[in-house]
């Protein structure tokens, strides 16, 4: 079954413990994209990556920290979390075309609490 | 830059009766539209999208989209609600005036849709 993995589902942490949450999917997709999702913002994103050792900002990217060392996984990397980063994460990937017309595929999300 | 707007927050319908999500969207160039709807506790999930074509754009479980370009906008129809359309949905759009990198997906805030039996 074509997915997006995401793991944990559900994360409290306290202030400065460094966590990271990992993404994998499994159709051979080379983008790859974190978001956010808070009440009445939607979903903005983080960070993206549109291919192995390519990643970009995406809007809010600070506090934040990716990699993509292979294709099939994108972590997610809080090197000190704080409360503000408290948020519904989701990881989402999509084919690479020149003209970006395809749809994304996203994880189940990880809920993430900073105490 | 580009940016879309859904301007209401939540939406209540009857079941049976037809229902409509509003999107707008602002872009520099030609857009490429989504729609995504969310479940309760799930990730998001693709619905439609407009690229090029006819204006009305037809996606899964009987969901409908028309782009209007003078009004710049992407409206989510159903002709006729069900209880289990009762979600999360959020449009999203893409400038094609970007180049590269910049021509990234940007999400509305969400409508939450609530069909009521």
């Amino acid at each position: 079954e074509a997915q997006v993995t995401q793991n944990p589902r559900y994360l409290i942490t306290v202030t400065g413990k460094k966590l990271t949450v990992t993404c994998s999917q499994n159709m051979n997709h080379e983008y790859m994209s974190w978001y956010r999702q808070d009440p009445g913002l939607g979903l903005r994103q983080i960070y993206y990556s549109m291919n192995v050792e390519v990643t970009d900002k995406g809007d809010v990217p600070e506090g934040y920290k990716v990699s993509r060392k292979e294709k099939r996984n994108f972590p997610l990397i809080l090197e000190s979390p704080s409360p503000n980063q408290t948020s519904l994460y989701f990881c989402a990937s999509s084919l690479r075309d020149t003209t970006m017309n395809t749809e994304a595929f996203f994880g189940q999300g990880t809920r993430l609490t900073v105490v | 830059a580009q940016s879309v707007a859904q301007p209401e927050d939540q939406v209540n319908v009857a079941e049976g009766n037809p229902l409509t999500v509003k999107c707008t969207y602002s872009v520099s160039g030609n857009p490429y539209l989504f729609w995504y709807v969310q479940y309760p506790n799930r990730g998001l999930q693709f619905l439609l999208k407009y690229i090029t074509g006819d204006n009305l754009v037809k996606g899964s479980y009987g969901f409908e989209a028309e782009f209007n370009k003078s009004q710049t906008s992407f409206h989510l129809k159903k002709p006729s609600a069900l209880v289990s359309d009762s979600a999360l949905y959020f449009c999203a759009v893409r400038d094609l005036s970007l180049s590269g990198s910049a021509r990234q997906l940007t999400f509305g805030s969400g409508t939450q849709l609530t069909v009521l039996p």
